[in-house]
Parts: structure tokens; sequence; C-alpha cells
């Protein structure tokens, strides 16, 4: 069955620093997502990304977050200078839709950013 | 979205079924229900959805009241490997998932 995969599984950094996680969605998948979940809490979506460009974000997708997809199949998401509250599990997520609510994503198994 | 609501938490014994509930009285007619689980340590996985009639699948079935307000999400034989966090989520349109806490099924031998 497809996957979508990221990399790195953990990653820890200094406060301040750059980080960039990596996915790379199903290939026949034209939309994707980033979310993150800090510990004990719900899944928070992030942005959705579809045609190199952003379709949707949210209000915690402020300027210290990016995201590329910078060949055919990998899909990035930077955060420019990590901050201790960045500290979470960030998920990628990909589908293909059929214009209505019948849409089902799939996600990776996440990377979990440590920043101390 | 509308939105759903669900118990916090829920317990169930291994190899019986269990029933979980979603309220979501404010549904519009284009609202699909959409089931999602999240199994410790992983990413959320999709189990089920359905718009108007009950639906089957390999991992679970999805019962939707008749006025729509409601809907179940029904494992038939639970197993440990089933215990996860499970969230029941509407969607009419557009391309986020909304998650909200979902319900905490413990499964105990």
């Amino acid at each position: 069955e497809p996957e979508v995969t990221q990399t790195p599984s953990h990653q820890v950094t200094q406060m301040g620093q750059e980080v960039i996680l990596r996915c790379v969605p199903i290939s026949n998948h034209l939309y994707f997502y980033w979310y993150r979940q800090i510990l004990g809490q719900k899944v928070e979506f992030l942005v959705s990304f579809y045609n190199n460009e952003i379709s949707e974000k949210s209000e915690i997708f402020d300027d210290q977050f990016s995201v590329e997809r910078p060949d055919g199949s990998n899909f990035t998401l930077k955060i420019r200078s990590t901050k201790l509250e960045d500290s979470a599990m960030y998920f990628c997520a990909s589908n293909t839709p059929r214009g209505s609510g019948a849409n089902v994503l799939t996600f990776g198994a996440g990377s979990r950013l440590t920043v101390l | 979205d509308a939105k759903t609501t669900q118990p916090n938490s829920m317990e169930s014994n291994e190899e019986e079924p269990v029933h979980l509930p979603c309220n979501h009285s404010t549904i519009s007619g284009t609202d699909y229900i959409h089931w999602y689980r999240q199994l410790p340590s992983q990413g959320p996985e999709y189990v089920i959805h359905g718009l108007t009639s009950n639906v089957n699948n390999r991992m679970a079935s999805l019962a939707i009241a008749e006025d729509r307000k409601s809907s179940t999400l029904i494992l038939h034989r639970a197993t440990l490997r089933d215990a996860a966090v499970y969230y029941c989520i509407l969607r009419n349109s557009g391309y986020a998932l909304n998650f909200g806490k979902g319900t905490s099924l413990l499964v105990t031998p």
C-alpha cells in the first residue's frame, strides 16, 4: 500500500536554528499538507499546498514557516528560527481531492522535533 | 466544518464489539462523516467515511442515523491493536481536515 514517508523521524535542535522537515507524498497525489501535534494536544492543521502554491493556511503558519516542493517528489516544511514551543510531532499528508467532502488524506508517521 | 461531539474515552474488552458514538447535530446536507484514528506514536490513519448510507470496509462499519445528526463507528471485534484515539470529522469541501480531541479507546485483554 502506498505510503507517505517523512524524514527525519526525530530531530533535536537548538533554539534559533533553522530546521527542514522532509516528506515524500504518494506519487500520484496532488495536494500536500503539514500538521503538527504538540505533546498531549490535538492534531493541528498548518498548511495545504497545491500546484506549487499554498492553498490554505492556519494562523499557526506564520512567517517563520515556509513550504516548498523543490522537485517532483519531495515536500518540505522549513522553520526559520525555531522556538521552544515549536517542539512537536509534525505530520505530512497528501491526497487527490475529488472536489467534495469525500476527500481522504494519507498521513506519514511524523517527524518529532525537539527544540532545546 | 461543522462541530462534532465525542466522549473523551471508552473502554472495551478484547474480541468484543465496540460502538464509538459521534453527535453532529448541525450537520449540513453536503457534509461527509469521516473517521480517522491515531495509534500511539503514529500519524492519523483513515478508517471510513460516509454521507447518508451505512458503510462497511475491512476496518470497520459506519452507522449513520436517519436524520444524520449522529453516527456510530463500529469495530466488530476489538483487538489490542485497536487502542487509539478515534476522530469523527465532518467535511463538505476544502482541503484541511480539522481534528478535535476524539475518543481515546482503551482495549483490555
